[in-house]
């Protein structure tokens, strides 16, 4: 079974630009998560989406988006880039039933650098 | 809101046990997860943790006391490729919090 794949890998950009990123979660998977992780601010919940739905949204300012598509697929937006949301942004897929259902299942991340 | 605390750095031998303590405070409770990453790679899952209790798996073992709101990751046989970051999370609803994580290296 594949695992969790998120694109791009790596990403540059300039202040003010937005970017989208994409996570693609398990076959049979339907939550995904994202999380910012950082040096200093560690691993930080971004938000989950479920059917569709975004069942829940950490702290983070509005410039932070997403969504979720019928087929789980999941995009995240970030729009008028700064400095600090240098990071590495991590995706997370995992079952809505069954005894494994708590398990978050992660993929290998995107490097978005920020200039 | 949740507050995780774990220690920033150990250092442990090959082949010794290293204890990796975790204490949390949380307005809700659905599991308390271990995680190991590796630098430069995703976090993988170790364990989980919902009833007070020892899980062992393997090498690893995780504990959890609710009541004390605290749990510990017992890595046994230390072996050269457990130096990594292992991440204590708490499960409130529908959102995970994530401790800073503890720097595990270990020496020859």
């Amino acid at each position: 079974k594949a695992g969790v794949t998120q694109t791009p890998r790596y990403l540059i950009k300039t202040r003010g630009q937005q970017v989208t990123l994409s996570c693609s979660p398990i076959s049979g998977h339907r939550s995904v998560s994202w999380y910012q992780q950082t040096p200093g601010q560690g691993l930080q919940f971004l938000f989950e989406y479920f059917s569709e739905t975004q069942r829940n949204k950490g702290n983070f300012p509005g410039r932070f988006s997403g969504r979720q598509f019928s087929n789980s697929r999941s995009e995240m937006n970030v729009s008028t880039l700064e400095l600090g949301d240098s990071a590495l942004y991590l995706c997370a897929s995992s079952r809505t039933r069954g005894a494994s259902q708590n398990e978050q299942f992660f993929g290998p991340g995107t490097r978005l650098t920020v200039l | 809101g949740q507050n995780i605390d774990q220690p920033t750095e150990m250092t442990a031998t090959e082949g010794a046990i290293v204890q990796i303590n975790c204490t949390y405070q949380t307005s809700g409770f659905n599991g308390l997860f271990w995680y190991q990453q590796h630098a430069g790679e995703a976090p993988t899952f170790l364990s989980y943790n919902v009833l007070d209790g020892l899980e062992e798996k393997g090498r690893f073992s995780s504990f959890l006391s609710r009541s004390k709101g605290y749990s510990y990751l017992l890595l046994k046989e230390l072996q050269m490729k457990d130096s990594a970051s292992y991440l204590c999370a708490v499960r409130g609803d529908y959102k995970l919090s994530f401790g800073a994580g503890t720097t595990v290296t270990v020496r020859a």
